[in-house]
């Protein structure tokens, strides 16, 4: 499975646009983007995948450049709730069971 | 709502002692994970199941053993807790159709004293 890169923290002005950035250039051709994140002391939670085409649902839009080397999580309107860890992982798409592996993420602090 | 549940969402226990936290889910899903993580560190896979077929993880020490007694409940015994396995333990599940797409609980947190 492709290597991701994170920065390791970003901040956020309470109300703007947070737009996390994640490095994949070896994704294949059949390797899917997903974003997770953690609030602290949470469990993760599932955020959006995609695999060439923007996607946009309730939490977020992802932005896959065309040549899918990086992509780019984007909450529209950052609240202080939306601090947390993102994890940016690189899978193929599994209709069995995937041993999802976690790197170090990125840090989101929303400020007030 | 479906969702996972874990207890006790808080555990203290002596350096020796055995612990067992659970989980539980009402989503029907077919795999059931555990992850260990620890302080500020990415959650760290321990073993999963796919149905009733257990499979474990490389790296995690004999010393977690794991039991799921039926597709709603999966067990993490830790038999001679040490020091070094002070976490957090996160329980997750899948589908099969989307198999990528994991529901967390909100952990369980062990401290050993």
């Amino acid at each position: 499975d492709a290597k991701t890169t994170q920065p390791t923290s970003m901040d956020c002005a309470e109300g703007r646009a947070a737009n996390l950035p994640c490095n994949h250039s070896t994704i294949s051709g059949n390797e899917y983007v997903y974003w997770y994140r953690q609030i602290h002391s949470q469990g993760p939670q599932y955020i959006i995948h995609g695999l060439k085409n923007n996607e946009t649902n309730e939490m977020a839009s992802l932005i896959i450049t065309e040549d899918r080397k990086s992509s780019t999580l984007i909450l529209p309107h950052a609240t202080l709730r939306d601090t947390a860890v993102y994890y940016c992982i690189v899978r193929y798409m599994k209709t069995s069971y995937d041993k999802v592996i976690f790197g170090p993420g990125t840090s989101l602090s929303v400020i007030p | 709502d479906a969702m996972v549940i874990q207890n006790p969402r808080y555990q203290v226990t002596q350096f020796g002692k055995p612990v067992t936290l659970s989980c539980s889910q009402t989503l029907n899903h077919n795999v059931m994970y555990w992850y260990q993580q620890k302080s500020s560190q990415a959650p760290k896979l321990l073993f999963h199941y796919y149905d009733k077929d257990f499979n474990n993880e490389a790296d995690t020490p004999d010393n977690f053993q794991s039991r799921r007694p039926n597709t709603s409940f999966c067990f993490l015994d830790i038999r001679s807790p040490g020091l070094g396995d002070a976490a957090m333990y996160l329980c997750a599940t899948s589908a099969r159709l989307r198999a990528n797409v994991l529901t967390f609980g909100a952990g369980s947190r062990l401290t050993v004293l």
